[in-house]
């Protein structure tokens, strides 16, 4: 089973609507949760960071279930700039920093 | 402040040679890691360091592959005797100490002809 799981899409949002997607990891002992954004063929962005309580960073909420294994991210109001992919990250060991990446999500936003 | 460095941003080989890539943590970072990223797949880890020590490297393909962070200068990924499957984008990432969030340099793209 891989370490973090997403359905790659495409996901076609019209531009002004509202997306949501979200992502599987595989290990419980899980400490850490992020959302990246990665444009083509560029380096991933740090979006935000995923707490337990769930967060808010204005357009964008995300969303932690421990109890499923699951994160989500919603994107309100979809601006022709959100296109890109949305990669989940997972940070697997206490005391290690490696992060587990999944696919992404790939978001095209349309006129 | 500038942000983590790499170069170069594209390094073209022939198969048998040898790739240097370099990079440079954010200023305050002491924490370097890099991931590998082949085409339509998603980053894999492959190494994390400290100043003069490797940490983890157990994303490291046991042959041919090599790194370093000195105690002066950049971080140094080192790859033998290329082939073809090694091309893909190599980005290196820093992170503060005691901080789990990494920001990320903007690649090498590695292409072995």
């Amino acid at each position: 089973r891989k370490e973090v799981e997403q359905d790659p899409g495409p996901f076609n949002v019209p531009e002004g609507a509202t997306v949501a997607f979200n992502c599987t990891y595989s290990n419980s002992a899980s400490q850490s949760f992020f959302w990246y954004r990665q444009d083509c063929r560029k380096e991933p962005k740090l979006l935000m960071s995923v707490y337990s309580s769930g967060n808010e960073d204005g357009r964008f909420t995300a969303q932690l279930n421990r109890a499923s294994q699951y994160i989500s991210l919603l994107i309100r109001d979809s601006k022709l700039s959100d296109s890109a992919t949305y990669l989940c990250v997972v940070k697997i060991l206490y005391g290690n920093n490696r992060l587990a990446f999944g696919k992404g999500n790939q978001v095209v936003v349309i006129p | 402040n500038a942000g983590v460095m790499q170069n170069p941003r594209h390094l073209v080989r022939r198969r048998g040679q040898e790739a240097r890539l370099r990079c440079s943590p954010m200023k305050g970072h002491s924490h370097v890691y890099w991931y590998r990223q082949l085409p339509e797949e998603g980053l894999k880890f492959m190494v994390y360091l400290q100043k003069e020590n490797i940490i983890d490297e157990s994303g490291m393909p046991k042959e041919r592959f090599s790194a370093e962070f000195p105690k002066e200068g950049p971080s140094i990924l080192r790859i033998q005797q290329v082939v073809r499957g090694d091309s893909a984008a190599y980005f290196c990432a820093s992170s503060r100490q005691g901080a789990p969030e990494q920001f990320f340099g903007p690649g090498t793209r590695l292409t072995v002809l």
